[in-house]
């Protein structure tokens, strides 16, 4: 079984600080894929940023990067020079590559950024 | 626009009614999914479907039922053997076969049971 744990119910961080938040997993599949996405106070759900099991890089998407630790099972989301516009909630996924590709989520992160 | 829509926003009604909620996508995708939010939690699956006519139970499937005649839709029913069914719901979709493939998740349907 997979699991996802996010140990940081709620993160206060300085506009234009960098912020970490973190993201440990349990799996027995050979490979998966780890997600995060952001979920501000509308509901939706918005895709931030995907690594590959396999990957040799962390993967970065603008003012995103994973810090993917694979021994370490840790997956931590740091985001760059922060604005008021990412405070929301935070979700940690992941998904086995082979069979149901269905997506097991942590419990999330709330950030506020204050001014 | 290419997407998906869940309709309605906001969906209200009385304890022992069925229920169902509905979810379209028009992005080609052949896996839809439905998953359940509660207040501070993260998200639980409720159901998936890989393709038209098949679909698999989720950790939660309990007092829920669902439908796939259609690819691009995949309604839930919530039903009165759901004993918490307040509660924000999401459906999403994806394509099949690559992993690294995100899922695409409409806005959302917050259900009260009074």
């Amino acid at each position: 079984a997979q699991k996802i744990t996010q140990t940081q119910p709620g993160m206060f961080v300085q506009e234009k600080e960098a912020v970490t938040l973190d993201c440990t997993y349990d799996t027995s599949d050979p490979s998966y894929g780890l997600f995060w996405y952001k979920q501000p106070s509308s509901g939706e759900m918005i895709f931030l940023i995907y690594q590959g099991s396999y990957d040799q890089q962390n993967a970065t998407e603008g003012r995103y990067s994973l810090n993917f630790q694979k021994a370490r099972k840790s997956a931590n989301l740091v985001i760059s020079a922060s604005q008021l516009g990412d405070s929301a909630m935070y979700f940690c996924a992941m998904r086995a590559i082979q069979g149901a590709q269905k997506l097991v989520f942590g419990q999330g992160t709330r950030l506020t950024i204050n001014p | 626009d290419g997407g998906i829509t869940q309709s309605p926003k906001y969906l209200f009604r009385k304890e022992g009614q069925n229920v169902t909620l509905s979810c379209e996508q028009n992005l080609n995708h052949d896996a839809m999914y439905w998953y359940r939010q509660d207040p501070g939690q993260g998200l639980r699956l409720i159901y998936y479907s890989q393709i038209v006519n098949d679909f698999q139970k989720g950790d939660i499937a309990e007092g829920y039922s669902v439908s796939r005649e259609k690819k691009e839709s995949f309604p839930l029913t919530v039903t009165s053997a759901q004993k918490n069914p307040t509660a924000f719901y999401l459906c999403a979709s994806s394509p099949l076969g690559q992993g690294n493939d995100e899922q695409y998740f409409g806005p959302g349907t917050r259900l009260t049971v009074t």
